[in-house]
């Protein structure tokens, strides 16, 4: 099992649409949170991070659940601008300092 | 001004040559991470160097060599490439320690094909 495992997609909205993103991750000691986007061929880069309290940045919202080890992203009123990579990020510092990208989920905004 | 910089941004070379990749970044940051990023989108960490200092080795090869001549600059040196080393490779930089709460800021990465 992949320690952070997220859904490939890619996920297809109109603009205007919410749509939500999970990840789930495997350690239990893991302990810091992130959601990245990464455009096409570009770097990845700090969307925000994720609080067990739970966030949000104007129209994204963030979510952890540290009991069944899940973190999502939901992203209302989609803009075509969203389309992007969305890697879900965890660190932990158990056995050396680990941070820990999962795969990615694709999101297409179409008009 | 580019905060994290890498150079060269594509690089083609045949199997077996040896080749470098050069960042740079003018953050501040005491912190400089190599990450690859495969074909299926993983982006692994390789190495991680603090303050010039090796902190982080992933199970990488030795034929890959990390090189840090300041904390501004993270060199990477490949020997005898091979088909499986293509992928995009990404310097990153934190501010502190390799903490678990910073954000970590990438270069444009350079992509590398060996054929």
């Amino acid at each position: 099992r992949k320690e952070v495992e997220q859904d490939p997609g890619p996920f297809n909205v109109p603009e205007g649409a919410t749509v939500a993103f999970n990840c789930t991750y495997s350690n239990s000691a893991s302990q810091s949170f992130f959601w990245y986007r990464q455009d096409c061929r570009k770097e990845p880069k700090l969307l925000m991070s994720v609080y067990s309290s739970g966030n949000e940045d104007g129209r994204f919202t963030a979510q952890l659940n540290r009991a069944s080890q899940y973190i999502s992203l939901l992203i209302r009123d989609s803009k075509l601008s969203d389309s992007a990579t969305y890697l879900c990020v965890v660190t932990k510092n158990t056995g050396g300092f680990k941070t820990i990208f999962g795969a990615g989920t694709r999101l297409f905004v179409k008009a | 001004d580019t905060a994290v910089s890498q150079t060269p941004k594509y690089l083609v070379t045949q199997m077996g040559n040896d080749k470098s990749i050069k960042c740079e970044q003018n953050l501040g940051h005491d912190t400089m991470y190599w990450y690859k990023q495969d074909s299926k989108k993983f982006l692994k960490i390789m190495f991680s160097y603090n303050n010039k200092e090796l902190i982080i080795n992933e199970t990488v090869p030795n034929r890959f060599s990390p090189k840090s001549p300041d904390k501004a600059h993270l060199n990477l040196h490949i020997n005898s490439l091979e088909l499986g080393d293509s992928a995009v490779y990404f310097c990153a930089s934190t501010p502190g320690q390799p903490y678990y709460t910073d954000t970590q800021y990438f270069g444009p990465g350079t992509r590398l094909t060996v054929l």
